[in-house]
């Protein structure tokens, strides 16, 4: 079966620095990974995506994230955080093999960033 | 311009009255879904459809139903609203034809039943 985990509910972060949200997850096969911001009262947007190729995918906003198969992590970075970047953010993942069409979300976490 | 689109996006009703969520997208997608979601929270996937004439119920157990008569077009229907339906309902849309079905979300329709 698949699965995700975000560890973190919360993560805080000071205008200017590199902030990291986590994510894991557990597939049979080879995964399709995602990550979503969602701002107050509004959907989610979609950021990026890893399907295959290289580990270092880089989305909208600056945002990049890693594929690392050994930690089977999916971890949402950014060089340099912005006061704007506070938002909820979702990671997905989806099991093409097994899965269907069914993407699984995380949890959530939610991404403050101090001016 | 290609977009999914929710209305009402807010919605205060009374308990027992039949609401009808609208969903449609203009992408010529295959697939939607409706997710509920209390605010801040997790989604829960409550409806999804392969295409026309095709809905399934998802993982979360819900009292409400869906149709899928047309392509861009997947209301959702509650027939007698109860303040636990309380709640935020987000559609969403995928295309399967590039294999990897990324799903875009619509704005989300604030739902209050008191």
């Amino acid at each position: 079966a698949q699965s995700v985990a975000q560890p973190e509910d919360q993560v805080n972060v000071a205008e200017g620095n590199p902030l990291t949200v986590k994510c894991t997850y557990s597939v049979s096969g080879n995964p399709y990974l995602f990550w979503y911001v969602q701002y107050p009262n509004r959907g989610l947007q979609f950021l990026l995506k890893y399907i295959t190729g290289d580990n270092l995918v880089k989305g909208s906003y600056g945002f990049e994230a890693e594929f690392n198969k050994s930690q089977t992590s999916f971890h949402l970075k950014k060089p340099s955080a912005l006061v704007s970047d506070s938002a909820l953010y979702f990671c997905a993942v989806r099991d093409p093999l097994t899965g269907g069409f069914k993407t699984i979300f995380g949890a959530g976490t939610r991404l403050f960033v101090k001016a | 311009e290609a977009d999914i689109y929710q209305t009402p996006r807010y919605l205060v009703i009374g308990t027992g009255k039949k609401i009808t969520l609208e969903c449609s997208q203009t992408m010529g997608h295959d697939k939607m879904y409706w997710y509920q979601q209390d605010p801040g929270m997790e989604l829960h996937l409550i409806h999804y459809s392969y295409g026309v004439n095709s809905t399934e119920k998802g993982d979360l157990s819900s009292e409400s139903t869906v149709s899928r008569i047309r392509t861009e077009h997947f209301p959702l229907t509650l027939e007698s609203a109860r303040p636990s339906h309380t709640s935020q309902y987000l559609c969403a849309s995928s295309d399967s034809s590039g294999g990897t079905d990324t799903q875009y979300f619509g704005p989300g329709t604030r739902l209050t039943v008191l």
